[in-house]
């Protein structure tokens, strides 16, 4: 079964919306971790923003902030205020147990901003 | 600190031949992964490490090979390359005693062609 499903293979978002990537996640784990990354055309993987199982509050990092509804098992990530530069591919993933470092990947978003 | 470097950046191998991607980083983190990225398909791992001297195999394994004889390098070898291992190869590594706040950092990626 799939660990993290990511629904959305590519998204178009307008210079300066939001824009709302899902992110659904399966774990049996009561201590989990999820992270977002982007990659943009140049291939790198850059780390956004992380989320803890057991953090009372979403995590917010400048203009990216995780909606994280742990009932529902999602972490959706929203970007505010899109800018062009915000264009690459987003990836969603997960770590299980407190300490077992390895991540589960979703399949990625791609999102497109538009002048 | 150069973080985590990857080299080749790009490699073309025919099918049968060997070959090794090398991985290093100046962070002294304990923790080191490969993972392999394909259209569709996220990224997956293939083996990773918690320390110098300790190894084991992640998801995909299969054709591959890692040791981890110092802290800094983390090398992975292509036994016998076969066109199924087309694919991204990014490197990973993180401090392994962070716990839930742990973060992986990510190398820049070995583009992989296996006619």
């Amino acid at each position: 079964a799939q660990k993290i499903t990511q629904t959305q293979p590519g998204m178009f978002v307008q210079e300066k919306e939001a824009v709302t990537l899902d992110c659904t996640y399966d774990t049996s784990d009561p201590s989990y971790g999820l992270f977002w990354y982007k990659q943009p055309s140049s291939g790198e993987m850059i780390f956004l923003i992380y989320q803890g199982s057991y953090d009372q509050q979403n995590a917010t990092e400048g203009r990216y902030s995780l909606n994280f509804q742990k009932a529902r098992k999602s972490a959706n990530l929203v970007i505010s205020a899109s800018q062009l530069g915000d264009s690459a591919m987003y990836f969603c993933a997960m770590r299980e147990g407190q300490n077992d470092y390895k991540l589960s990947f979703g399949a990625g978003t791609t999102v497109t901003v538009r002048a | 600190n150069a973080g985590v470097t990857q080299t080749p950046k790009f490699q073309v191998l025919k099918t049968g031949q060997s070959m090794t991607l090398q991985c290093a980083q100046d962070m002294n983190h304990e923790y080191m992964s490969w993972y392999r990225q394909d259209p569709g398909m996220g990224l997956r791992l293939i083996h990773y490490s918690v320390g110098a001297g300790i190894t084991d195999q992640g998801e995909v394994p299969n054709g591959y090979n890692v040791s981890r004889s110092t802290t800094e390098d983390f090398p992975l070898r292509l036994l016998s390359a076969a066109p199924s291992q087309t694919s991204v190869y990014f490197c990973a590594s993180s401090y392994g005693d962070r716990g839930e706040q742990e973060t992986q950092y990510f190398g820049p990626g070995t583009r992989l062609l296996v006619l």
